[in-house]
């Protein structure tokens, strides 16, 4: 039963770049989520989405960051124009049903630098 | 703000001991508690969670204790071991005001345990 998959693992770009990140969902869940994880604030939720729905995206830093999840299966989170200080590890994960205590399933996450 | 703490960066052991993780919060509406486990270059693993109306849950070598009066839950590893090297991520959830649930994540503990 694969996981939730994440592409690309690495991105290296310049400052001023278009930036798309990609998450497929493990089949079945309908929440996905998007995190980004740095060494001064840790995990932090950027956007979550329910069957498809943004539901909350009050995590997301500012109007250059946008997501999308056009179906049950793919998602995408892209950063335009990047800057520096957008360079984090940004996770995807997804869970069976919103409103539930069921535990969210992470993918290996995108190591993103910008120069 | 930091709703949920873990004061304590990193924690080192001798293999066969017991490792004790702590985790603080502040909000008295988290009601449902869990504990992840990452290694380097991976995504986070659900590892065991609580719910409020628990004070402990075990699970083979782990149990998890809560302390609601105390807003305080711990993460005990026995008998630790190598590959329980890692960082320990403690998370709360609790409905917000949308009526959706989201994890609020502590900076998490670097683990090590020494052979």
């Amino acid at each position: 039963d694969a996981g939730v998959i994440q592409s690309p693992r690495h991105e290296v770009t310049e400052m001023g770049q278009e930036v798309t990140l990609r998450c497929k969902p493990i089949s079945g869940h309908n929440s996905l989520f998007w995190y980004r994880q740095t060494m001064m604030r840790g995990l932090e939720l950027l956007i979550y989405f329910n069957n498809n729905v943004p539901i909350d995206d009050s995590g997301m830093p500012e109007d250059r960051f946008s997501a999308k999840m056009p179906n049950a299966s793919f998602s995408t989170l892209k950063i335009q124009p990047s800057e520096p200080r957008d360079s984090a590890v940004y996770f995807c994960a997804s869970r069976p049903r919103d409103s539930s205590n069921q535990p969210q399933h992470f993918g290996d996450g995108t190591r993103l630098s910008i120069l | 703000d930091q709703q949920v703490k873990q004061n304590s960066p990193s924690l080192s052991v001798q293999e066969g001991r017991i490792s004790i993780l702590n985790c603080d919060y502040t909000n008295s509406m988290f009601d449902y508690f869990l504990w992840y486990k990452k290694y380097p270059a991976e995504g986070p693993t659900f590892l065991i969670s609580i719910s409020s109306i628990k004070d402990k849950n075990e699970d083979g070598r782990f149990t998890v204790f809560l302390n609601k009066s105390a807003k305080h839950l711990s993460l005990h590893i026995v008998p630790s071991q190598p590959g329980d090297s890692a960082v320990y991520f403690c998370a709360a959830s609790g409905y917000n005001a949308g009526n959706n649930r989201k994890l609020i994540w502590g900076l998490g503990t670097s683990l090590g345990v020494n052979p």
